[in-house]
């Protein structure tokens, strides 16, 4: 049972340059959201999807793009890296929104130089 | 503003017993969360509270007190293992989580 699959783990962006983060589940979870992690902060949430076809912003969307083809995968996209988007990004799913726990991805370590 | 306060970092004792607090401020609640996040690693859940009280579960505890904004996560029995960081995390009114800055704990010998 593989959960939430993320990928790649690591890497090392020049500022400009653009990437895609995959991510895919295999509970058959309606909701999928992409978190970033930055020392001393909570988790913020970039992007969410209630379902396929359905993404909407969260708190800190700007230099993101998401798409939600599918049930199982959720990819984030980086459009013209900066500095300022080097953190530990999530991804995670969940059953509903309500009372439901998340399940994590890895986590992917992102530097941009 | 929506706010989760957390100690940033505590140390106990291996054997002992820790009590992390959080506080929230948030537009609405429909339940609040524990994670637990080991360095380098995800999050991984822990507990869910929505009505006032405890809720035990083996060598966890989490208590949550509605009208003071109040939970606790309690760790019995420390282990080595329990090193890491824990999430606090509340289901706002419009059932979007918010998240604490999480409380490092460091258990020693």
């Amino acid at each position: 049972n593989a959960g939430v699959t993320q990928t790649p783990k690591f890497r090392i962006l020049k500022i400009g340059q653009s990437m895609t983060l995959q991510c895919t589940q295999d509970m058959n979870h309606n909701y999928m959201y992409w978190y970033r992690q930055d020392p001393g902060m909570g988790l913020k949430l970039i992007y969410y999807s209630v379902g396929a076809g359905i993404t909407d912003k969260g708190e800190v969307p700007n230099g993101y793009n998401v798409s939600r083809s599918t049930t199982e995968d959720f990819p984030l996209r980086l459009e013209l890296a900066a500095p300022s988007q080097t953190s530990v990004y999530f991804c995670a799913s969940s059953r509903t929104e309500t009372n439901e726990k998340l399940f994590f991805g890895s986590g992917t370590q992102l530097s941009v130089l | 503003g929506q706010n989760i306060d957390q100690p940033t970092e505590m140390t106990a004792t291996e054997g002992a017993i820790v009590q992390i607090n959080c506080t929230y401020q948030t537009s609405g609640f429909n339940g609040l969360f524990w994670y637990q996040q080991h360095a380098g690693e995800a999050p991984t859940f822990l507990s869910y509270n929505v009505l006032d009280g405890l809720e035990e579960k083996g060598r966890f505890s989490s208590f949550l007190s509605r009208s003071k904004g109040y939970s606790y996560l309690l760790l019995k029995e420390l282990q080595m293992k329990d090193s890491a960081s824990y999430l606090c995390a509340v289901l706002d009114s419009n059932y979007q989580l918010i998240w604490g800055a999480g409380t490092k704990l460091i258990i020693k010998p």
